[in-house]
């Protein structure tokens, strides 16, 4: 069965530093996205991505962010100085078509941790 | 503003008994509302969504969900419990255009089952 992957699945990183979270979404799906979850507390949007841009971005996706599809399979979340209320559980996932057809799939998630 | 509120975060059931877990969400126009599921170091699996027609809805593994408007609740059921189903359920309502390209959850309820 098709399957959102996140790499890496865990990262410790220091503050201040810039993070690279990698996501390779299902592979005819044209709509991405990233949430987080930080610890307790309820999955965030973040950003979505279609054609090739943003669509879509929730108010935490400030210009330490930013998202990218650099070859037409991967799509990453970056953060350009990490802070430490940035440590949370960074969830991507894709679905095929725009609105309520669509089914969302989500990946395992990546955990960032800023000490 | 779209919100969802799940007011229990943590139940224990026995296994084989029945199940209810509670989501009211608030959105002023018609909502699309999904039940997630995520088990200890997975992703996020859809159960159950529901978008216009009869509001009780049947998902996958033996979970259905029952939509009242004027509870503006989408409460999730499941009449016998297994072991199995101890994980984290989170409910969640579509925004945007076109009612699904981003999802507000709520914060979750953990699931404990004991035999």
């Amino acid at each position: 069965e098709p399957e959102v992957t996140q790499t890496p699945s865990h990262q410790v990183t220091q503050m201040g530093q810039e993070v690279i979270l990698r996501c390779v979404p299902i592979s005819n799906h044209l709509y991405f996205y990233w949430y987080r979850q930080i610890l307790g507390q309820k999955v965030e949007f973040l950003v979505s991505f279609y054609n090739n841009e943003i669509s879509e971005k929730s108010e935490i996706f400030d210009d330490q962010f930013s998202v990218e599809r650099p070859d037409g399979s991967n799509f990453t979340l970056k953060i350009r100085s990490t802070k430490l209320e940035d440590s949370a559980m960074y969830f991507c996932a894709s679905k095929f078509g725009q609105g309520a057809a669509g089914e969302l799939f989500f990946g395992e998630g990546s955990r960032l941790t800023v000490l | 503003a779209q919100s969802v509120t799940q007011p229990d975060i943590h139940i224990t059931v026995s296994e084989g008994a029945s199940l209810e877990l509670r989501c009211n969400y608030s959105y002023g126009a018609t909502p699309y509302l999904f039940w997630y599921v995520q088990s200890p170091g997975q992703g996020l699996q859809l159960l159950l969504k529901y978008f216009s027609g009869d509001t009780l809805v049947q998902g996958i593994k033996g979970f259905e969900a029952e939509f009242k408007r004027s509870q503006s609740s989408f409460n999730l059921r499941k009449p016998s419990v297994h072991w199995s189903d101890a994980a984290e359920y989170f409910c969640a309502v579509g925004a945007g255009q076109t009612g699904a390209n981003n999802l507000f959850f709520g914060t979750g309820t953990r699931l404990t089952v004991i035999p």
